[in-house]
């Protein structure tokens, strides 16, 4: 595609609600990001893919969520028994080599 | 552990001015430096990366950035800016090290905003 596409782009969720957000990469990128934008803050890392495999997770906050990336190409983040702390923009970047691109992101408020 | 700092959360300036965007950086191994700008409700773009060689790196829309390994600073840069460069602007850092991930694990500053006025 023509770039890093990411959806839905604004989420409203109720406290406890479960939430999956949706991140198609630019075709034939290996390497696939996850982060975290909280409000007036710059971008933090949650996890990596390399196709299909997760390889880093490091920067996930806690075990309500995990992203799955099964086919190698799109990928989703879930967010269990959502928080009003996990009201933040999530963005998805995807690289080939050299560069990485990133989607315009999901705003996810939690009420 | 790697860490950034923008050294001012907003810059107000006059359209036709130059510009610097302060960034400084922790690291106790070499680092690739970026800057990444985001317009409201875009995604980040890229401006320019240093990775190695010249320290005087050349990005787009005529900015231009410096790498200071002793004073670990990476500064971004524009002689004259113009209204549409209004936006918020991030430095982040990564590990050239870490293989596959050097170009997207990254540590990103707090961001400054950059407000150029007529």
């Amino acid at each position: 595609g023509a770039g890093v596409s990411q959806s839905p782009r604004y989420k409203v969720a109720k406290r406890g609600q479960d939430v999956a957000l949706r991140c198609d990469p630019i075709s034939g990128h290996v390497s696939l990001f996850w982060y975290q934008q909280a409000l007036g803050q710059g971008p933090e890392f949650l996890t990596y893919f390399q196709n299909e495999a997760q390889l880093d997770k490091s920067g996930l906050p806690s075990d309500r969520f995990f992203a799955e990336r099964p086919e190698g190409s799109v990928s989703t983040l879930k967010i269990q028994r959502t928080q009003q702390e996990d009201s933040a923009v999530y963005l998805c970047a995807s690289s080939l080599i050299r560069e990485a691109f990133f989607g315009q992101g999901t705003r996810l408020t939690v009420v | 552990a790697q860490s950034v700092t923008q050294l001012d959360s907003q810059v107000p300036v006059f359209e036709e001015a130059p510009v610097e965007l302060r960034c400084n950086y922790s690291s106790s191994v070499s680092v690739y430096l970026f800057w990444y700008v985001q317009y409201p409700n875009q995604g980040l773009q890229l401006l320019l990366k240093y990775l190695s060689g010249s320290t005087l790196v050349k990005g787009i829309n005529g900015f231009e950035a410096e790498f200071n390994k002793s004073q670990t600073s990476f500064h971004l840069r524009k002689p004259s800016v113009h209204i549409s460069d209004t936006a918020e602007y991030f430095c982040a850092v990564s590990d050239p090290s870490s293989g596959g991930t050097s170009y997207g694990k990254l540590t990103f500053g707090q961001g400054t905003i950059l407000t150029v006025h007529p």
